[in-house]
């Protein structure tokens, strides 16, 4: 069935440093892979995506990378600053209409 | 940030009582949705509706019925709440993208 694996569960990363969080997924017919990013108390709320024909996407201090072969895809956060602390959710699109989520994984950003 | 609203925001609750949660969105999109986010923070679709019919139906039990009169809105009825029901409701939307309303907190005692 259609599964989202979501590494790590939590994320502890100094003030300046970069972050990384990886997905996987079994449906290897799913073409588009968005993040959410997820406050304290707030709703889920899209940071940047992807769709299978490119490989990397970058907005600012976030980039995504797709390894369609693999079936894996990565969010990259540089230069980490202290509103970077949230739950973020991966997610694969499985058929016409769902997003199959990750687990999510606490980003915790020390000063 | 009103494309996906919800009401109420908080809705607390006895056992065994039926409660309603109103979902609408002004994005024109066709297809909306419900999630149950439970206190590890796991986001489970429940429902989804594409131009007011059911398309997604996850294991949910009977006593969850959404109803959706128009594709603008999308409602969740629970009959006999139970305590395991305590959680947070999504609802949301999607064209090309989804975007989530602001949860409603539901806490059953």
């Amino acid at each position: 069935g259609e599964n989202v694996e979501q590494h790590p569960s939590t994320l502890s990363v100094q003030e300046g440093d970069s972050a990384v969080i990886k997905c996987t997924y079994s449906d290897s017919a799913s073409n588009y892979f968005p993040w959410y990013k997820q406050e304290l108390g707030k709703r889920p709320q899209l940071i940047i995506d992807i769709r299978s024909n490119v490989g990397e996407k970058k907005d600012q201090r976030i980039a995504v990378t797709l390894n369609k072969t693999a079936k894996h895809f990565s969010l990259h956060i540089t230069e980490t600053q202290p509103e970077d602390s949230a739950v973020y959710f991966c997610a694969a699109k499985w058929g016409a209409q769902k997003l199959v989520f990750g687990q999510g994984t606490r980003l915790t950003i020390n000063p | 940030d009103t494309a996906v609203s919800q009401t109420p925001k908080y809705l607390v609750t006895q056992m065994g009582n039926d409660k309603s949660i109103k979902c609408e969105q002004n994005l024109g999109h066709d297809t909306m949705y419900w999630y149950k986010q439970d206190s590890k923070k796991f986001l489970k679709i429940m429902f989804s509706y594409n131009n007011k019919e059911l398309i997604i139906n996850e294991t949910v039990p009977n006593r969850f019925s959404p109803k959706s009169p128009d594709k603008a809105h999308l409602n969740l009825h629970i009959n006999s709440l139970e305590l395991g029901d305590s959680a947070v409701y999504f609802c949301a939307s999607a064209g090309e993208t989804q975007y989530f309303g602001p949860g409603t907190r539901l806490l059953v005692l």
